[in-house]
């Protein structure tokens, strides 16, 4: 069975402060690792990952894969309070006609 | 980019009703369609699997007489929630594979039985 686990769980920072979010996953045929911010509604697209070792970049955040650790890292540099948020780790394989599995979120909390 | 559209947004209903929930793609087509359910402070879980013209697939654990899924046509899927109770208010939400993101997100439902 597919496993897809996100640390912390959930974090509270202040204001510019940098962090470091965690996905860690186990899936056969892996294809592709998404990161998404959920507020109060529908998850947000940030970041689609299939190559290792590609940092993705938007602004003050970004994002690597590493495929050999099974992992991948979501970075927030420079933390506002608009960063607060559930970030979602979801990894995409290639038998599962594309149905994601969810990693339990990372709650974020800026504090200003 | 590509759009899915779901509603309604919110729905109070009372218990032992139905409720249907539309998740339609405005601008591309979505042969299928993932149905997802959030509990406050919780993670997306996987409900079923929709797919245009075929029976939905159900995850482990989810009654397929009570959560209702039709994928009418490459631009519609529904869930209806029949007899709801207070245990099923829950926000739910629907997402399509295949656009140029990986996936779209409706805008998700949130449902209060009382």
């Amino acid at each position: 069975e597919d496993k897809v686990v996100q640390s912390p769980l959930s974090l509270v920072v202040h204001e510019g402060d940098t962090v470091t979010l965690n996905c860690s996953y186990e899936v056969t045929n892996f294809r592709s690792l998404l990161w998404y911010k959920q507020e109060k509604k529908a998850p947000t697209f940030l970041f689609m990952l299939t190559s290792s070792g590609i940092e993705k970049k938007s602004g003050r955040l970004s994002s690597i894969l590493d495929k050999k650790e099974l992992s991948s890292i979501l970075n927030i540099t420079a933390t506002q309070t608009g960063d607060s948020a559930i970030y979602l780790c979801a990894v995409g394989a290639n038998n599962a006609g594309n149905m994601l599995t969810f990693g339990g979120g990372t709650r974020l909390m800026v504090k200003p | 980019g590509a759009v899915v559209s779901q509603h309604p947004s919110r729905v109070i209903c009372k218990s032992g009703t139905s409720v249907k929930i539309e998740c339609r793609s405005l601008d591309f087509q979505a042969t299928t369609m993932f149905w997802y359910r959030q509990f406050p402070k919780q993670s997306l879980m996987l409900m079923a699997t929709s797919n245009e013209g075929s029976k939905a697939t159900y995850e482990q654990g989810v009654e397929k007489d009570k959560f209702l899924i039709n994928h009418a046509s490459l631009t519609l899927s529904t869930l209806t929630v029949t007899s709801a109770h207070p245990e099923d208010s829950s926000f739910y939400i629907c997402s399509a594979p295949g656009t140029p993101y990986g996936y779209t997100f409706g805008s998700g439902t949130r449902l209060t039985v009382v």
